[in-house]
C-alpha cells in the first residue's frame, strides 16, 4: 500500500539550516504537503508543491521534489528556537485523494 | 475569522463511559475528518465525511462513532468499547476539489481515560 517515510528527529544549532527528509511510494501524488505541529496544537500547513514542480521557495522555506526518486525535502534556512515543533510530511494517493501521513520528524533547534 | 474549532481542549473520561467530542467549521468545507496521534504514530483516519448526512469509517474506526447531521458539525463519540481512549484527537476539513486538497486543522482535543 501507499506509505510515506520521515527521520523521527533532528537536531540542529540555531541559525543553521535545516533540512527534513521524507520518502514516499505512490508515484500518482499530484499534492505533496508540508504541515509543522506545535506542542499540544492542531496541524498548520507550512507549503505545498504540485508534482510538475521541482522546487518552490517561500521565505525561509525551500521545498525539493525529486519524482524520479519519490523523495521531497524540506529545508528551512537560518533556524530560530521558535521553529522546534514536529514537520509531518504528506501526499494525497489514489483517485480519492486521501492524504497519507508520515510519522513527523521532531525538529529541536538548540541555542 | 474562519476556522475549525474543536471542544473540550481537555476531557477526562472514567473507564465505561461514552464522551463526545466537537468540531464545528466556517470554512463551508464539504469535508471533514477526524484523526487520532498517539506518540511515535503519527496521525491515523478513525472516520471522514465527504458530504452532509454520508461518512465513512477510517483506518482505525472500531470503538468511534460519527454523524453528520450538517456541514458546520462533525462530532466524534469515543465509545466504551475503544479499549486505548487516551489520546490526542484532531479534527480537520477540505475543501472542494478545486483546491490543492489540504487540511485544514482544529487545535486538538486531549482525551485522558482514568
Amino acid at each position: 500500500g501507499e506509505d510515506v517515510e520521515q527521520s523521527l528527529f533532528l537536531s540542529v544549532r540555531e541559525g543553521d539550516s535545516s533540512v527534513i527528509n521524507c520518502t514516499y511510494t505512490d508515484s500518482s501524488s499530484t499534492y505533496l504537503y508540508w504541515y509543522k505541529q506545535e506542542p499540544g496544537a492542531g496541524l498548520q500547513l507550512l507549503t505545498y508543491i504540485f508534482s510538475n514542480m521541482d522546487m518552490k521557495q517561500d521565505q525561509r522555506l525551500t521545498v525539493l521534489l525529486n519524482k524520479k526518486d519519490k523523495h521531497l525535502s524540506l529545508r528551512i534556512a537560518d533556524t530560530q528556537t521558535g521553529d522546534s515543533a514536529i514537520y509531518f510530511c504528506a501526499v494525497n494517493a489514489g483517485n480519492n485523494r486521501k492524504l497519507i501521513w508520515g510519522l513527523g520528524t521532531s525538529l529541536a533547534v538548540n541555542p | 475569522d474562519g476556522g475549525i474549532t474543536q471542544s473540550p481542549k481537555y476531557l477526562f473520561r472514567k473507564e465505561g463511559q461514552n464522551v463526545t467530542l466537537s468540531c464545528e467549521q466556517n470554512l463551508n468545507h464539504d469535508a471533514m475528518y477526524w484523526y487520532r496521534q498517539d506518540p511515535g504514530q503519527g496521525l491515523r483516519l478513525i472516520y471522514y465525511s465527504q458530504i452532509v448526512n454520508d461518512f465513512q469509517k477510517g483506518d482505525i474506526a472500531e470503538g468511534y462513532s460519527v454523524s453528520r447531521e450538517k456541514k458546520e458539525s462533525f462530532p466524534l463519540t469515543v465509545t466504551s468499547a475503544q479499549k486505548n481512549p487516551t489520546a490526542f484527537y484532531l479534527c480537520a476539513s477540505r475543501g472542494g476539489i478545486a483546491n490543492t486538497g489540504e487540511l485544514f486543522f482544529g487545535e486538538g482535543s486531549r482525551l485522558t481515560v482514568l
